[in-house]
């Protein structure tokens, strides 16, 4: 399975402000997906990143607010602009394993507070 | 739609004992299953998969999962929990390869020493 890292594994931020995480796989992957996971709740998918394309958002998220760049096949950033309290969350980096797309393998996350 | 069914918030068993965490789900097409764990402050780790095959599939950390079909269950099973399994486990299903996965809302489980 691929070996993802996410930066920065948490951060506090003040509310209107943005972040952006990164993400970075050891291998070429043609598929990644970002997903949030918000306390005590499951996993929600945000988008899905492909490279040379625009990413594709899932319902109740929008570019503006969640803008995705891939820009290789091995990394991907997501960016939480004018963050509010309603934005803590575990933010996930996914990636399609390397058996023909039937398994997904996930980063470590990174563990948001917005103050 | 697909979705997934995970009944208990939580489970506890003592150390030693044999554990099951439940799963049940809704799929158009033939189902590619999976369990994930979830330790503390930790992403999601991989744990086994169901796509075709033997109902029965082995996985990481002395996990195993049964698949039957005709209840739409693919329960996660360990016949000794040990404490270190203390986590949050979640089941997942999609409709085929590369096709969206959907998650179960995660049990936690406790193994009591």
């Amino acid at each position: 399975s691929a070996v993802i890292s996410q930066k920065p594994s948490r951060d506090i931020c003040q509310r209107g402000t943005s972040l952006t995480i990164q993400c970075q796989v050891d291998s070429q992957v043609t598929m990644m997906f970002w997903y949030r996971q918000q306390p005590g709740q499951s996993l929600t998918l945000i988008a899905t990143a492909n490279q040379g394309s625009e990413a594709t958002y899932e319902s109740g998220f929008v570019i503006d607010k969640f803008p995705i760049s891939r820009p290789n096949l091995t990394f991907s950033t997501l960016t939480v602009s004018n963050m509010s309290p309603e934005d803590s969350s575990i933010y996930l980096c996914s990636v399609e394993g390397d058996r023909g797309g039937d398994t997904q393998y996930f980063g470590p996350g990174t563990r948001l507070t917005v103050l | 739609a697909q979705s997934v069914a995970q009944p208990e918030d939580q489970v506890n068993v003592a150390e030693g004992n044999p554990l099951t965490v439940k799963c049940t789900y809704s799929v158009s097409g033939n189902p590619y299953l999976f369990w994930y764990v979830q330790y503390p402050n930790r992403g999601l780790q991989f744990l086994l998969k169901y796509i075709t095959g033997d109902n029965l599939v082995k996985g990481s950390y002395g996990f195993e999962a049964e698949f039957n079909k005709s209840q739409t269950s693919f329960h996660l099973k360990k016949p000794s929990a040990l404490v270190s399994d203390s986590a949050l486990y979640f089941c997942a299903v999609r409709d085929g390869p590369y096709q969206k996965v959907t998650f179960g809302t995660g049990t936690k489980l406790q193994v009591i020493p």
